[in-house]
């Protein structure tokens, strides 16, 4: 089935350093979502991505959407503490049949070293 | 503050117990899921109710029963797990399943199982 791809799986910087993950998928992509999820936590809906070649910020965090629709980014700017979590980008994927259900990446571990 | 609210957070059962996961929402969303995630991975799909309905089933064992009793309302029944089952299971709303992939869902804090 759908598979989205994700790099890499774990990033340890210093704090006020930038960090970037990465997703990709094979086929093309309806829309993407970006969730974060803290130790011990709940994933946490962050964005969701739908036009081709879309650059959406928050604040520290920018989200863009491959002119394709087949990859995605999301970077943070000077990381603070506040940013530790896993971040996964999820994408329809096919679940047989006519159905769709969201698909997760296997998640970028972000470490900072304060 | 999440807007999805799980019982029990823990839970820790033998292979003969019976016991049922729940969760409620009260955003109006008509699409809820239940997920299974095991440490260090994503979460993965076991069930996805619409409008009150079944609507995907992804190969999940008998020993997991889930029910809708009402829009706001999903339970999770568990008999005779396994130790292998031991996981977070997360429930999911969404404002409704659309085409299937294309909606935010908001995620509740989970129940940590534990299976002796």
């Amino acid at each position: 089935g759908q598979q989205v791809m994700q790099i890499p799986q774990y990033q340890h910087v210093q704090e006020g350093e930038d960090f970037t993950t990465y997703c990709n998928s094979s086929t093309t992509l309806s829309n993407i979502q970006w969730y974060k999820q803290r130790p011990g936590g709940h994933p946490v809906f962050l964005i969701q991505l739908v036009k081709s070649g879309e650059v959406k910020k928050q604040k520290r965090l920018t989200f863009q959407f491959g002119e394709a629709k087949k990859n995605s980014s999301l970077h943070i700017t000077a990381t603070q503490t506040t940013d530790v979590g896993t971040y996964f980008c999820a994408g329809p994927g096919n679940s047989g049949g006519s159905n769709y259900k969201l698909t997760f990446g296997k998640g970028t571990l972000l470490t900072v070293n304060p | 503050d999440t807007e999805v609210t799980q019982t029990p957070k823990h839970l820790v059962m033998g292979m003969t117990n019976k016991k049922s996961l729940k969760c409620e929402q009260h955003m109006g969303h008509r699409a809820m899921y239940w997920y299974k995630q095991k440490a260090k991975k994503p979460p993965e799909l076991m069930f996805v109710y619409s409008y009150e309905k079944l609507s995907i089933n992804e190969s999940v064992p008998s020993r997991f029963s889930p029910e809708c009793p009402n829009s706001s309302l999903l339970n999770l029944h568990l008999h005779a797990l396994q130790p292998e089952d031991s996981a977070l299971y997360l429930c999911a709303s969404s404002q409704d399943y659309g085409t299937g992939g294309d909606q935010p869902q908001h995620f509740g804090d989970g129940t940590r199982l534990s299976i002796l």
